[in-house]
């Protein structure tokens, strides 16, 4: 089993959609959780962190916990091209992982 | 500007020529990581350092080095560099917390080894 794990996609969805990305991790002593936005050829960039279970809203953006299931969620509320990139899971207990990443498609 | 600065961005090289990318952070962090990046296999960690003079193997340490002499600095070396080792690389820094800080990435590096 993977340590983290995403939904490989490609996800693909119309503009203004809500985007639903997926993540579970396997080290339930994992105390804080990422999530990054990575353009084609860029460096990935940090757009929600969380660090207890519940929900995190950001402008358009809501992170999603649930320790007990060891389940990590990114919403992302009407999606624009913009959103169009791979978006990295990230979970830290004493290092940090990585999960292979989602590509999301927003279709104009 | 808080910024993690990687050189050179772009390199080709041939095998076998030692090389050494560069990586430097002016955030006083004291956690820093190196990553290559290959199509579908997502960011693995090659080695990581939690302070000066303390470093670490990651997932895929072998063919690489790596020093910690200073804190803002973490060069990557490539002692005998082979075709298998071309990717895209990324140098990434953080605060050492208790539940573990995010991380800062520099601009990546693209390596090709012929």
């Amino acid at each position: 089993q993977k340590e983290v794990e995403q939904n490989s996609g490609p996800l693909s969805v119309p503009e203004g959609a809500i985007a639903s990305l997926n993540c579970t991790y396997s080290d339930r002593g994992s105390q804080s959780f990422f999530w990054y936005r990575q353009y084609s050829g860029k460096s990935p960039e940090l757009i929600m962190s969380i660090y207890s279970n519940g929900d995190k809203e950001d402008g358009r953006f809501t992170a999603q916990l649930n320790k007990a299931s060891q389940y990590v969620s990114l919403l992302i509320r009407d999606s624009q091209p913009s959103d169009s990139a791979t978006y990295l899971c990230a979970v830290n207990r004493a290092d940090m992982r990585f999960g292979a990443g989602t590509r999301l498609t927003v279709k104009p | 500007e808080a910024q993690v600065t990687q050189n050179p961005r772009y390199l080709i090289t041939v095998t076998g020529k030692k090389l050494t990318v560069t990586c430097s952070q002016n955030m006083n962090h004291e956690y820093m990581s190196w990553y290559r990046q290959d199509p579908g296999l997502g960011l693995r960690q090659i080695y990581y350092s939690m302070n000066v003079e303390v470093t670490d193997k990651g997932d895929v340490p072998e063919g690489y080095k790596v020093s910690r002499k200073e804190k803002r600095n973490f060069p990557l070396i490539l002692e005998s560099p082979s075709p298998n080792q071309t990717s895209l690389y990324f140098c990434a820094s953080s605060f050492l917390g208790q539940a573990g800080g995010e991380q800062f990435f520099g601009p990546g590096t693209r390596l090709t080894v012929l």
